[in-house]
């Protein structure tokens, strides 16, 4: 109950295009899903996060989407660009404990 | 803002040596810092969290005598891997929960990458 399954595990698209990369957990206790960009050899970066209030976020080319009811929630990267090819992490928060669970990941390849 | 270092970036030694990572909130008080540990192409795998001035709490299956974890203010947590063995090989990273702001963020340090020959 406290995983966060992700989908594709990798993905490629042409430049310009929309990227969609899902999720879905079973925890109802978890309030907060965060969505990390990760370079080769570098630590996660907090691109964008959601809270079950809302079903929708934007911020510049990226959005989460977000389905309370199917216990879901995406991240779309509009116009992508080959500088966005690096893996993105899913994660759910909340609960009892203050710890983040992390999607499997999705390895992300914008070709120009 | 909301910037996490760590040090060393990378670091080789031999087997049996100790190795020390150190994670510092540059800009903020973190009332809570995590270490995760990170294989190649996996995902992030909690070890402990911590929280200053207290003793750590480590996740099932990780050794605490093996992984030390000290956190001795609101910007310092170290990670000591002790007696290190190759399979001890991996990318470290530590993240800090801010203590003004929302108790969910979590801000990630750079990682430190070690290798046991």
């Amino acid at each position: 109950q406290q995983q966060v399954k992700q989908s594709p595990q990798s993905l490629i698209v042409q430049k310009g295009g929309i990227s969609i990369i899902n999720c879905a957990y079973e925890n109802t206790a978890f309030d907060y899903f965060p969505w990390y960009q990760q370079f080769p050899g570098k630590g996660p970066a907090l691109l964008i996060a959601i809270r079950p209030d809302v079903s929708e976020k934007k911020e510049g080319r990226f959005t989460i989407s977000f389905n309370k009811s199917a216990k879901q929630f995406s991240l779309h990267i509009m116009d992508s660009q080959p500088g966005d090819s690096a893996t993105y992490f899913c994660a759910a928060l909340g609960g009892a404990t203050n710890k983040l669970i992390f999607g499997t990941g999705t390895l992300l390849a914008v070709q120009p | 803002g909301a910037v996490v270092s760590q040090h060393p970036s990378r670091v080789i030694c031999k087997s049996g040596t100790s190795v020390k990572i150190e994670c510092r909130s540059l800009d903020f008080q973190a009332t809570t810092m995590f270490w995760y540990r990170q294989f190649p192409k996996k995902s992030l795998m909690l070890m402990a969290t911590s929280n200053e001035g207290s003793k750590a709490t480590y996740e099932q299956g990780v050794e605490k005598d093996k992984f030390l974890i000290n956190h001795a203010s609101l910007t310092l947590s170290t990670l000591t891997v002790t007696s290190a063995h190759p399979e001890d090989s991996s990318f470290y990273i530590c993240s800090a929960s801010p203590l003004a702001g929302s108790r969910d963020e979590q801000f990630f340090g750079p990682g430190t990458r070690l290798t046991v020959l």
